[in-house]
């Protein structure tokens, strides 16, 4: 049982490439939810899922697009990268919209945009 | 808007002594709380939560916080820190299927 894994782990973009990060899980869940962290700032919500074939938008959805084909598995993606989306981001995942469910975060990954 | 705020950005504490950070809330309802501890290059591990009951709550590594509603806090406490508590601390609300962070507060441990 791996729980929440993040894919890649570290990665550098020029302005204006395109990327997709991977979020799996493999505990069945039914949401999940990507964050941005910055420095300051806590983590910020970027989109979220509530099961598969479903997403929405978080508190920072701009420059970001998802998708959820697979329950275990939450793609962001970036299709025109900008110097301000340089952070480290979060996945994480859930089992149901019960609020006594908790949130298990992955790894996270770095992202750094020349 | 409904959130946490973490007043503290960074606390320093000698090694033994006890800690507490804190954390409040703006939230209409009973809110659903949260702390989180980051480790340095590491993902966000769940300290403890509270939904509702007993106002303290005990969570792993020794750590405990009280929820107050007449101070709207939900303040994290450790009796006795020790090196390996050197992290970032976040509080966070549950609202609306999602978590609302709080800033962080920084915890330095000196020996």
């Amino acid at each position: 049982n791996a729980g929440v894994t993040q894919t890649p782990k570290f990665r550098v973009l020029k302005t204006g490439q395109s990327m997709t990060l991977l979020c799996a899980q493999d505990m069945n869940h039914e949401y999940m939810y990507w964050y941005r962290q910055d420095p300051g700032m806590g983590l910020r919500l970027i989109h979220y899922s509530v099961g598969e074939g479903t997403t929405a938008k978080g508190e920072v959805p701009d420059g970001y697009n998802v998708s959820r084909l697979k329950k275990q598995n939450f793609l962001l993606g970036l299709e025109s990268a900008a110097p301000s989306q340089t952070s480290v981001y979060f996945c994480a995942s859930s089992y149901s919209y019960q609020t006594e469910e908790t949130q298990y975060f992955g790894p996270g990954t770095r992202l750094l945009v020349l | 808007a409904q959130s946490v705020t973490q007043p503290d950005i960074h606390i320093t504490v000698s090694e033994g002594a006890s800690l507490e950070l804190r954390c409040n809330y703006s939230y209409g309802a009973t809110p659903y709380l949260f702390w989180y501890v980051q480790s340095p290059g590491q993902g966000l591990q769940l300290l403890l939560k509270y939904f509702s009951g007993d106002t303290l709550v005990q969570g792993i590594k020794g750590f405990e916080a009280e929820f107050k509603r007449s101070q709207s806090s939900f303040n994290l406490r450790k009796p006795s820190v020790h090196w390996s508590d050197a992290a970032e601390y976040f509080c966070a609300g549950f609202n609306d299927y999602k978590l609302s962070f709080g800033a962080g507060t920084t915890v330095t441990v000196r020996a």
